[in-house]
């Protein structure tokens, strides 16, 4: 159980262009999602926080126009990476609260590797 | 900012115990530390949760002092395969994020 999908796995962009990148619980209901971000060999950086029918809460630093979050539902939630340049390449992870979560336990989804050319 | 501290990278071979050793002095009497592995390429896996005492599962042990101030995972008898990066994350609010330190980057050979 508590199965989070990433769509798609990969893609390559020309500079400019616009790129969605979903992301689903497969088997429970999601409240709460979360983005990161994660570039070679460091960390994972926290992007946004998404609560199902609101808008999302951006870090600081993150451009809440660039980065499209829609949370539409308890099981999907969509970032759109809007007039993608070479410096957002990277990869790309959400992970999902259940609805009734009790301890803080996130799923991870498999991540999503952008490239931008 | 990082509510954890671990050390940058780990080596060992395979067959051996390896324990990874997490800070978290400022841990909130809410928050549960919770362990994740992540391969290149790849989403953070679940681990191992705990709030006291020590927790055990088919994969690892983790130990948590009285002072929850810090805890230890233990990876019994590692395997190349259990080469990857381990982060240690302490959280608890619903809602609310985890957020990443820079994790501990565990190197098994042969």
């Amino acid at each position: 159980g508590a199965v989070v999908s990433q769509h798609p796995s990969w893609v390559i962009c020309k500079s400019g262009t616009s790129v969605k990148i979903e992301c689903r619980s497969l088997d429970f209901q999601a409240t709460t999602m979360f983005w990161y971000r994660q570039f070679p060999k460091q960390s994972l950086m926290l992007m946004a926080t998404s609560n199902e029918g609101s808008k999302a809460t951006y870090e600081q630093g993150v451009e809440k126009d660039k980065f499209l979050i829609n949370h539409a539902s308890l099981t999907l939630s969509t970032l759109t990476v809007t007039s993608a340049h070479p410096e957002d390449s990277s990869f790309y992870i959400c992970s999902a609260r259940e609805v009734w979560d009790s301890r803080n336990e996130q799923f991870f989804g498999p991540g999503t590797r952008l490239t931008v050319l | 900012l990082a509510k954890t501290t671990q050390p940058i990278s780990m080596d060992s071979y395979e067959g051996q115990e390896v324990n990874i050793t997490c800070s978290h002095n400022n841990i909130a009497t809410n928050d549960y530390i919770t362990w994740y592995q992540q391969f290149p390429s790849q989403g953070p896996r679940f681990i191992i949760q705990g709030y006291k005492t020590k927790v055990k599962n088919e994969v690892a042990s983790l130990f948590i002092p009285a002072d929850r101030k810090s805890s230890t995972l233990s990876l019994p008898r590692v395997s190349l395969s259990d080469t990857a990066v381990y982060y240690c994350l302490v959280g608890g609010q619903a809602g609310t994020a985890l957020i990443f330190g820079k994790g501990t980057t565990l190197s098994v050979s042969s």
